[in-house]
């Protein structure tokens, strides 16, 4: 039972510009989203979260959206970078329940 | 560094093997939770521990079984090993057991083989 989904595996995307990473949940009663990058041989890392009292939130180049209505939420890097290049899992929890993971969406900014 | 520390990184094993893969929290975190990430797919979770009791349980094989011990490091062993279960394990651990805009901390993984 697949409760967060990413459809898209690859992006690329040129340096500077936007990069658009999407992903999709069926549970309502998640309360809390959250975005980790994971570079080959490592593990995920935290890169930004959202809280469902809000639509958007920023931090640095990074900005989440999120639409409760849709139950869709997304990622905006911009600019892109090199650096950027890696894989990306949103996640969501309702408070005092397991996280659920997308399956990724594997990144490529282009020099 | 997230300071969740995995040991091994690699293992190699046979079929019908045993193994154990062993978790330390960060400092001051009480919940240990396990993942299994296969090829091509997302992060899977097997089961949470928060201060040594077990507080979820997910698609966890019934050859699998984990612990949390009294100084809050964890182990994950996994049984009669099946080539299917060559895959990346991931610990992870959190202050609390999943509370309001709780984040999750990784380590770097082990690299189960099974040949």
């Amino acid at each position: 039972d697949q409760q967060v989904k990413q459809n898209s595996p690859s992006l690329s995307v040129q340096e500077g510009r936007i990069s658009i990473l999407n992903c999709d949940y069926t549970n309502s009663m998640f309360d809390y989203f959250l975005w980790y990058k994971k570079y080959p041989a490592e593990g995920p890392t935290f890169l930004i979260s959202i809280s469902s009292i809000k639509d958007k939130n920023e931090d640095g180049r990074f900005t989440v959206f999120l639409n409760k209505s849709a139950k869709h939420l997304s990622l905006h890097i911009v600019p892109s970078q090199p650096g950027d290049s890696a894989v990306y899992f949103c996640a969501a929890h309702k408070t005092g329940n397991q996280f659920y993971f997308g399956t990724g969406t594997s990144l490529t900014v282009i020099p | 560094d997230s300071g969740v520390t995995q040991t091994p990184k690699h293992l190699i094993t046979a079929t019908g093997q045993r193994v154990t893969l062993r978790c330390s929290p960060r400092s001051g975190d009480l919940s240990v939770y396990w993942y299994q990430q296969s090829l091509d797919q997302g992060l899977q979770f097997l089961i949470q521990y928060y201060n040594g009791e077990e507080r979820a349980k997910g698609n966890i094989l019934e050859r699998f079984s984990a612990q949390q011990f009294p100084d809050l490091h964890s182990e994950l062993n996994l049984s009669s090993l099946e080539l299917g279960d060559s895959a990346l394990y991931f610990c992870a651990s959190s202050v609390s057991p999943s509370g309001a805009n709780e984040k999750l901390f990784f380590g770097s993984g082990t690299q189960l083989s099974v040949l």
